[in-house]
């Protein structure tokens, strides 16, 4: 079974630093990952995808996702964070069946913005 | 384009009462799901459908109900509500094959 994995519950930094939010998937064979990004008591908004090719991914909202089979890591950075970036941030992993196509996503990290 | 859309907004039930989440999308997409959040659990799956007349269970399935009678809208129902059903729900819709899901904007429900 898939699962997904982020370490980070909370996350705290000033606005202008660089931001690297983790995830780790399992999965048997070649994954398709998303991050996707929650505003508080809205839906979900996809950042970035990969399905395969270029490793380095980049996204809307000047986000980045690299991943990196050897580690099962698909790392969401930014290089300066705004205080709009302030959210809670999904990493997900996709596998295709004969009856859809099914996420299973990460426990969501919380990133707060420090002015 | 509306996007997906869920309505109502919020809600409140007592427990034992019946409800159902509507939810409909405008962009002509075969595949569309239902998901419960948590507070620290992420997302889980419901139910999800292929096509009109076709729905399969998720990964937490129990208390609901969903039919697919269009392509546009996939109505989730509860039956009998319990105080475990509280949640914010949502419903996506994507394309077949490796796609993105495009998300509502989630309906918060209360069983008291």
């Amino acid at each position: 079974a898939q699962s997904v994995t982020q370490p980070d519950i909370h996350i705290t930094v000033s606005e202008g630093a660089s931001l690297e939010l983790r995830c780790n998937y399992s999965y048997g064979a070649t994954p398709y990952l998303f991050w996707y990004v929650q505003s508080p008591g809205q839906g979900l908004q996809l950042l970035l995808k990969y399905f395969s090719g270029d490793t380095l991914v980049q996204g809307i909202k000047g986000f980045e996702a690299e991943f990196k089979r050897s580690q099962s890591s698909f790392n969401l950075r930014k290089p300066s964070v705004h205080w709009s970036d302030a959210a809670e941030y999904f990493c997900a992993v996709g596998r295709i069946t004969g009856g859809g196509n099914k996420l299973t996503f990460g426990t969501g990290t919380q990133l707060k913005v420090e002015l | 384009n509306a996007g997906v859309t869920q309505t109502p907004k919020f809600r409140i039930l007592k427990i034992g009462q019946s409800m159902t989440l509507q939810c409909a999308q405008d962009m002509n997409h075969n595949y569309m799901y239902w998901y419960r959040q948590d507070p620290g659990m992420g997302l889980k799956l419901i139910y999800y459908s292929v096509g009109a007349g076709i729905t399969d269970k998720g990964e937490v399935p129990n208390g609901y109900n969903v039919s697919r009678s269009t392509t546009e809208d996939f109505p989730l129902r509860l039956e009998l509500a319990a105080p475990s059903q509280t949640s914010v729900y949502f419903c996506a819709s994507s394309l077949p094959g490796p796609n993105e899901q495009f998300f509502g904007p989630g309906t918060r429900l209360t069983v008291l």
